[in-house]
């Protein structure tokens, strides 16, 4: 599975929006993106997923590059409950993949 | 929504007690897996299953057993706990094996063995 990076900390002001970057150059054509968030204390929460068009539900919107070597997770309006961290992975589920989590974003938003 | 319920939210145990983590999901899903977490280790996969009555082994399979009798439980085993074996169980299930599909988490199991 491909490996991302993705800063260690970022922090947004309440209302504003929070663009979250994950690099992934050596993701291959078929793994998709995945964001899943954590909150202290609980476990891994799915956010969205996309394969290479641009992605939208009710929590995010995920925007990937043409060349699907980066990709960026954006929280339109945070709020103080989205301080998390945020983990962006790749990969393709098959019989005996892992889906590996790396140390992700830590996501403070501030009042 | 898809819900996978972990019995036990907090436990403290004894070094050489059996340990059983239980694990419920309500979506029908195939897989199942048990991860453990710790800082500055990440998720680590310990069993997976993908069918009633089959167990795989993950990254970390040592000191633990799993069962699988029914399709929505999944239960994690520490036949003899050590204090190693203190941390942050995370319970998963997703749909069978297609590109794209999602898996979903419970809200952890905190266990320490003392």
């Amino acid at each position: 599975d491909a490996k991302t990076t993705q800063p260690p900390s970022m922090d947004c002001a309440e209302g504003r929006a929070a663009n979250l970057p994950c690099n992934h150059s050596t993701i291959s054509g078929n793994e998709y993106v995945y964001w899943y968030r954590q909150i202290h204390s609980q476990g891994p929460q799915y956010i969205i997923h996309g394969l290479k068009n641009n992605e939208t539900n009710e929590m995010a919107s995920l925007i990937i590059t043409e060349d699907r070597k980066s990709s960026t997770l954006i929280l339109p309006h945070a709020t103080l409950r989205d301080t998390a961290v945020y983990y962006c992975i790749v990969w393709k589920e098959t019989s005996g993949s892992r889906l590996t989590f790396g140390e992700g974003t830590q996501l403070t938003v501030n009042p | 929504d898809v819900k996978v319920t972990q019995s036990s939210r907090y436990l403290v145990k004894r070094t050489g007690e059996k340990v059983f983590l239980e694990c419920v999901q309500d979506m029908d899903h195939e897989n199942m897996f048990w991860y453990r977490q710790d800082p500055g280790l990440g998720l680590r996969l310990i069993y997976f299953s993908y069918d009633v009555k089959m167990k795989e082994k993950g990254d970390i399979p040592e000191g633990y057993s799993v069962s699988r009798e029914k399709k929505e439980r999944f239960s994690l085993i520490l036949e003899s706990a050590s204090t190693n074996q203190t941390s942050m169980y995370l319970c998963a299930s997703s749909p069978p094996g297609q590109p794209g599909n999602t898996i979903y988490f419970g809200e952890g199991s905190w266990l320490t063995v003392v």
